[in-house]
């Protein structure tokens, strides 16, 4: 099976700008969850979607959203950019029968200027 | 979810087993460990899972204290390939928070050749 896929790989922003990043997971895979990875914060999750329903949310302001598609397919959106904003954006995909395994995608890594 | 505490880091030489500890006192019964690696400009990456009994895969293996307050993740010989960030994590499959995983700092490995 293919892995997890992300569009694009690299982005540069400037601030007050909106960004749409892409996630294709692994085939037959349901639930899509999204991360934040920073070098003070680490790795902090996001949302999670599961059959086009957001099931779980992290702490993270109301410019972060998301959705998902019936095929699967999720995206998450950022409105009004900060320079905070800049970091990798990683998706990863689950099975409902993997017990919890996740599946990261490479990341998309976002530099806002 | 309950919380890890791992070392911040850790070095090992080639060719050589290297034993990654984590300690889950507040572990329950129903909490799965997983084991995630991050490799350099890499999102991370599934290794190994365990509920009660020893676990072993391709990759690496995974050590069960009989009271589940610990585990140890054991790579029984490094390559440099294998140095990356490694994170413990606790998974309630059935839990809230089933589709986020809460990340903590992880163990740097280093693997001197």
């Amino acid at each position: 099976k293919a892995g997890v896929t992300q569009t694009p790989r690299y982005l540069i922003k400037t601030r007050g700008q909106q960004v749409t990043l892409s996630c294709s997971p692994i085939s037959g895979h349901r639930s899509v969850s999204w991360y934040q990875q920073t070098p003070g914060q680490g790795l902090q999750f996001l949302f999670e979607y599961f059959s086009e329903t957001q099931r779980n949310k992290g702490n993270f302001p109301g410019r972060f959203s998301g959705r998902q598609f019936s095929n699967s397919r999720s995206e998450m959106n950022v409105s009004t950019l900060e320079l905070g904003d800049s970091a990798l954006y990683l998706c990863a995909s689950s099975s409902i029968t993997s017990v919890g395994t996740q599946y990261f995608g490479p990341g998309t890594r976002l530099l806002v200027l | 979810d309950a919380k890890t505490t791992q070392p911040n880091s850790m070095e090992s030489n080639e060719e050589e087993p290297v034993h990654l500890p984590c300690n889950h006192s507040t572990i329950s019964g129903t909490d799965y460990i997983h084991w995630y690696r991050q490799l350099p400009s890499q999102g991370p990456e599934y290794v190994i899972h365990g509920l009660t009994s020893n676990v072993n895969n391709r990759m690496a293996s995974l050590a069960i204290a009989e009271d589940r307050k610990s585990s140890t993740l054991i790579l029984h010989r490094a390559t440099l390939r294998d140095a990356a960030v490694y994170y413990c994590i606790l998974r309630d499959p059935l839990g809230r928070s089933q589709g986020n995983l809460i990340f903590g700092k992880g163990t740097k490995l280093s693997v001197k050749p």
